[in-house]
């Protein structure tokens, strides 16, 4: 069975500060990584996946296969980026397009 | 291009009754996937539709139900209702293939009482 968990309900870090969201997975096959975000009243969005190694708006994930995990940084956090953050897995290699397990989130505060 | 809609977003219907939910994906998308959200249990996979077909099930009973049709709008159907159906749900869309990007809508809050 495949599993995410997101230790820290709760995050609170001040406007400048680094700032790093834990994501912890056990799957047995080949996964796919995502880490989506819902902002204050707005729908919940892809913020960005392992497989594109992107930076959007300054977040960076690095999947590291060996401690099975997917942590999401910044170095210097923004008030705007307060929100809930979900980490989230998928079956790469299966028919399993929409299929998505989720973590219970993390809330992210940045105090100005 | 527009987003994933759902109606209706908000609710309420009363222990027993049944409620169908309505999902347009975005344009081309094929693939819709139904998930429950509530604040004790999170989002939760609830089933997922490609091509008029269901793909994938969550771990939910069989009151909950759902369809997808020849134009990939889709339902979904819950059937006696029970207070803890109360919750979140959203519906997402995606193309297929790996590397797709799944996309939400809204969501249709259900408040049972």
């Amino acid at each position: 069975a495949q599993r995410v968990t997101q230790p820290e309900k709760l995050l609170s870090v001040f406007k400048g500060a680094p700032v790093e969201l834990k994501c912890n997975y056990s799957y047995s096959g080949s996964p796919e990584l995502f880490w989506y975000v819902q902002y204050s009243r707005q729908r919940l969005q892809l913020l960005l996946r392992h497989i594109s190694r992107e930076s959007i708006k300054g977040f960076t994930a690095d999947l590291n296969k060996g401690e099975t995990s997917f942590h999401l940084k910044k170095p210097f956090a923004q008030e705007e980026d307060s929100a809930m953050y979900y980490c989230a897995l998928s079956n790469a290699g299966g028919t399993s397009y929409g299929k998505l397990t989720f973590g219970q989130g993390t809330i992210l505060t940045v105090h100005p | 291009k527009a987003g994933v809609t759902q109606t209706p977003r908000y609710l309420i219907k009363t222990r027993g009754q049944q409620v169908t939910l309505s999902c347009s994906p975005i344009s081309g998308h094929r693939s819709v996937s139904w998930y429950q959200q509530t604040p004790g249990q999170g989002l939760q996979f609830l089933f997922e539709y490609f091509s008029e077909t269901q793909r994938n099930k969550g771990n939910f009973p069989g009151r909950f139900s759902g369809r997808q049709f020849s134009n990939s709008r889709s339902e979904m159907n819950v059937s006696t209702l029970e207070l803890g159906d109360s919750a979140l749900y959203l519906c997402a869309s995606s193309t297929q293939g790996f590397g797709n990007t799944i996309y939400f809508g809204e969501g249709s809050w259900l408040t049972v009482v």
